[in-house]
């Protein structure tokens, strides 16, 4: 079992739509997680994190944590075209560990 | 503006070859990674830094060395280049002790061998 799973998608919604992007991790000891944003050809920046579990909001997203179903949730609200990338979420452990990402498309 | 650059964004090699991929940082961080990115698979750590001169394997290191002779500069070596090698690579960086806020990665270098 990989130590974060993650839907590769892809994924495709509308200009406007709410996107939920989801990941699953296996260790319990992971206290950090994180949302990276990567779009085509460049590398991974980092989008949001946050610590234990609870919500933390960034202007339309928001990044939660419930580690008690050790679950990983990105809310983006009012989707744009230029929302249009992967997703990769990570957590960290003695190192970080990354899903595979998602491939988000935002249609105008 | 923090950067970390990569010497190469695209390469092509034959294999057997000696590669290497270069990667600098102008932050004044302590800690330098590589990582490979493959479809389906994520980013997956090969080596790490703390400090210069020194290195630590992460969860694939084998087929790959590393060199940290200055703070900024961290080299991924592929000794003799194989297919399976295929892949984009990409370094960060990231302060000593800090939390998750700070790791920084380079554009990728798409290394293909043929």
């Amino acid at each position: 079992q990989k130590e974060v799973e993650q839907d590769p998608g892809p994924l495709s919604v509308p200009e406007g739509a709410i996107v939920s992007l989801n990941c699953t991790y296996s260790n319990s000891a992971f206290q950090y997680f994180m949302w990276y944003r990567q779009y085509s050809r460049k590398g991974p920046e980092l989008l949001m994190y946050t610590y234990s579990s609870g919500n933390k909001e960034d202007g339309r997203f928001t990044a939660q944590v419930d580690k008690s179903s050790k679950y990983i949730s990105l809310f983006i609200r009012d989707s744009q075209p230029s929302d249009s990338a992967t997703y990769l979420c990570a957590s960290l452990g003695q190192n970080f560990v990354f899903g595979p990402g998602t491939r988000l498309s935002v249609l105008p | 503006d923090v950067k970390v650059t990569q010497s190469s964004r695209y390469l092509v090699k034959r294999t057997g070859e000696k590669v290497f991929l270069e990667c600098v940082q102008d932050m004044d961080h302590e800690n330098m990674f590589w990582y490979r990115q493959d479809p389906g698979l994520g980013l997956r750590l090969i080596y790490f830094s703390y400090d210069v001169k020194m290195k630590e394997k992460g969860d694939i290191p084998e087929g790959y060395s590393v060199s940290r002779e200055k703070k900024e500069r961290f080299s991924l070596i592929l000794e003799s280049a194989s297919t399976n090698q295929t892949s984009m690579y990409l370094c960060a960086s990231s302060l000593a002790g800090a939390g998750a806020d700070t790791q920084y990665f380079g554009p990728g270098t798409r290394l293909t061998v043929l």
